[in-house]
């Protein structure tokens, strides 16, 4: 059972405008949410997080939502840019371990 | 300051051998994870060493084993390769024992034939 999904295998942007990256978990029990960007060839790279007790979390152009009755949290990239292009995984933990369960990931492009 | 450096990059092994693969986390860092990643299964996490004793496991088979050493570099094995063993694996440092932002090396392109 996947417990992080991304529904969107791909996402289309235009430069400047927002992107929006989405993702839903089943496990209650997670209480820890990160975002991870990811190139080629590279590992992935941590973007923001956010724990349950919070709703939001901004950092500049990267703000994380989350939804805990509807276990549901996005990314919100503005403006996007076209270094942005890459895949986007979110990941979710609990009880302070450092577990990972990673989404699919959802690869974002930026079109100039 | 140095990242995570895992060694080595890529790596060919033929089925039924065991490999090593190496992880030297951030200076400082304890806690040591790795991640395989595949096309069909995504990411997926194996085992976690905090000070030299693993703290986490994933639901992979006894095949799949590490440890972690004094200066908190980590150690990987997989013992009797299969081919669906072919993927990229990843570890991750963090400072601290609790969750935190995890950071990532570039991994290891291990392929079975």
């Amino acid at each position: 059972d996947q417990q992080v999904k991304q529904n969107s295998p791909s996402l289309s942007v235009q430069e400047g405008r927002i992107s929006i990256l989405n993702c839903d978990y089943t496990n209650s029990m997670f209480d820890y949410f990160l975002w991870y960007k990811k190139y080629p060839a590279e590992g992935p790279t941590f973007l923001i997080s956010i724990s349950s007790i919070k709703d939001k979390n901004e950092d500049g152009r990267f703000t994380v939502f989350l939804n805990k009755s509807a276990k549901h949290l996005s990314l919100h990239i503005v403006p996007s840019q076209p270094g942005d292009s890459a895949v986007y995984f979110c990941a979710a933990s609990s009880g302070g371990a450092q577990k990972l369960v990673f989404g699919q990931g959802t690869r974002l492009t930026i079109n100039p | 300051k140095a990242g995570v450096t895992q060694t080595p990059r890529y790596l060919i092994k033929t089925r039924g051998q065991q490999v090593t693969l190496s992880c030297s986390p951030i200076s400082g860092h304890r806690s040591v994870s790795w991640y395989q990643q595949t096309p069909g299964q995504g990411l997926q996490f194996l085992f976690e060493y905090f000070s030299e004793t693993q703290r986490n496991k994933g639901n992979f088979p006894g095949r799949f084993s590490g440890r972690q050493f004094s200066n908190s570099r980590s150690e990987m094995n997989v013992s009797t390769l299969e081919l669906g063993d072919s993927a990229l694996y990843l570890c991750a440092s963090s400072f601290t024992g609790g969750i935190t932002e995890a950071f990532f090396g570039q991994g290891t392109r291990l392929t079975v034939v």
